[in-house]
């Protein structure tokens, strides 16, 4: 079955590290997305990517970084600059960028900061 | 970047059907309508989008209004497994960020 995979499910971590958040996609779709979620909040848009080897960023970029070297893999790194990093994290993917064009998305990784 | 206000909560019975409604008063000419729910600790699911017409897939119904300035998601028996957040979104590929952006959404309460 096509869909996208992000991995571990629970993640935790102590204050002042970094960590990689794994997202691979098998729908061969062009265009990738990072969401962050807030308790009892909607998602919010980390960064984007609609080919490979670019990136935007999106409403709250600052302290994490990604990378899009294949077309399937879009990691995020949230950085030790990242202020409030404890959330739920979910990523994306879509066929084009464009309007017409539905998100699927994976289950996301619960991320812990202590 | 265009905005949707949706009802915090909304309770329903089980078999019956569901109206979630959802403005966007602020709709471009070009701006697709997508809705979406989400379970707890889950990702959102697709659900359903269009851009004037009414549309109609295995889900559910979406009906917009004729001038664009709100729609109505329809669930036509819900079930207990309908029970979710329902996002109405704008997609708006206009300039800054792309994507989706979710506002806090509809908690449906189905009631059995």
């Amino acid at each position: 079955d096509g869909g996208i995979t992000q991995s571990p499910k629970y993640l935790f971590r102590k204050e002042g590290q970094n960590v990689t958040l794994s997202c691979e996609q098998n729908l061969n779709h062009d265009a990738m997305y990072w969401y962050r979620q807030d308790p009892g909040q909607g998602l919010r848009l980390i960064y984007y990517s609609q080919i490979v080897n670019d990136f935007q960023k999106g409403d709250i970029a600052e302290g994490y970084s990604v990378s899009r070297e294949k077309k399937e893999s879009f990691p995020l790194t949230v950085t030790s600059a990242q202020k409030n990093p404890t959330a739920f994290y979910l990523c994306a993917s879509s066929p084009h960028r464009g309007q017409n064009s539905p998100l699927h998305f994976g289950n996301g990784t619960r991320l812990t900061v202590t | 970047d265009a905005k949707t206000t949706q009802p915090n909560s909304m309770e329903s019975n089980e078999e019956e059907p569901v109206h979630l409604p959802c403005n966007h008063s602020t709709i471009s000419g070009t701006d697709y309508i997508h809705w979406y729910r989400q379970l707890p600790s889950q990702g959102p699911e697709y659900v359903i989008h269009g851009l004037t017409s009414n549309v109609n897939n295995r889900m559910a119904s979406l009906a917009i209004a004729e001038d664009r300035k709100s729609s109505t998601l329809i669930l036509h028996r819900a079930t207990l497994r309908d029970a979710a957040v329902y996002y109405c979104i704008l997609r708006d590929s206009g300039g800054g960020a792309d994507g989706l952006t979710f506002g806090k959404g509809t908690h449906l309460i189905i009631q059995p």
